[in-house]
């Protein structure tokens, strides 16, 4: 079975810091998609990276950037500089290779403080 | 480009009344289309997934049912509401590249 667990409920930190969201998974397939999405409070889920298990590359894009590591099943999101309209909420997902059923964490509430 | 589009956007609903939800994905043929909802402060649960037309894989026992008429069209129904089926309700469909989602439903019985 597969599980996806953030152990951060709710963040919160001023303006123009950097701040890690942590998602941790288990799963026993060795071929399998990770994700992230933004939960703004206008509701919509909105997509922001997947990652396939084969691929173990850092990413970046802008302010944002996920570390996987396999060795212990993290796929951690930073974003540095934070800005207040990084306030949200944030998921991190995980699907069988091939399956398009995601399997999602409880999600992390960032509230970023001008 | 693809886009999904989901209605109502707000809907209060007393105990036992009929509900329908309704969701069409434009700009992509034969999707594969999910239900997932999420309980107040909870993540998001898989309610039920279509592959096609008249296809409707169930993931959760509940008070809920699912219909695909169309190509495009999901539709999420219940017969008699209960207290239990308040939430926040999301259409999506999915691609190799990850699923995106529509814009949910909040939804409240009373």
């Amino acid at each position: 079975a597969q599980k996806v667990t953030q152990a951060q409920t709710e963040i919160s930190v001023v303006e123009k810091e950097d701040v890690t969201l942590d998602c941790v998974y288990e799963t026993r397939d060795t071929t399998y998609y990770l994700f992230w999405y933004k939960q703004p409070p206008s509701g919509e889920l909105v997509f922001l990276i997947r990652r396939n298990s084969f691929d173990e590359q850092n990413e970046i894009s802008g302010r944002y950037s996920w570390n996987f590591q396999k060795s212990t099943s993290s796929f951690n999101f930073t974003i540095t500089a934070s800005q207040v309209v990084d306030s949200a909420v944030y998921f991190c997902a995980l699907s069988y290779f091939g399956n398009e059923k995601l399997t999602f964490g409880t999600g992390t509430r960032l509230t970023i403080i001008p | 480009s693809q886009t999904i589009h989901q209605w109502p956007a707000t809907l209060v609903q007393p105990v036992g009344s009929p509900l329908s939800l309704e969701c069409t994905v434009e700009g992509t043929s034969n999707p594969n289309l999910y239900w997932y909802r999420q309980a107040a402060g909870r993540g998001l649960q898989l309610l039920f997934y279509s592959v096609g037309i008249g296809q409707i894989s169930s993931e959760v026992p509940q008070n809920l049912s699912a219909s695909r008429p169309q190509d495009r069209q999901f539709i999420l129904s219940s017969k008699k509401l209960l207290l239990s089926d308040s939430g926040f309700y999301l259409c999506a469909w999915g691609t190799a590249s990850g699923a995106f989602f529509g814009q949910g439903t909040r939804l409240t019985v009373v």
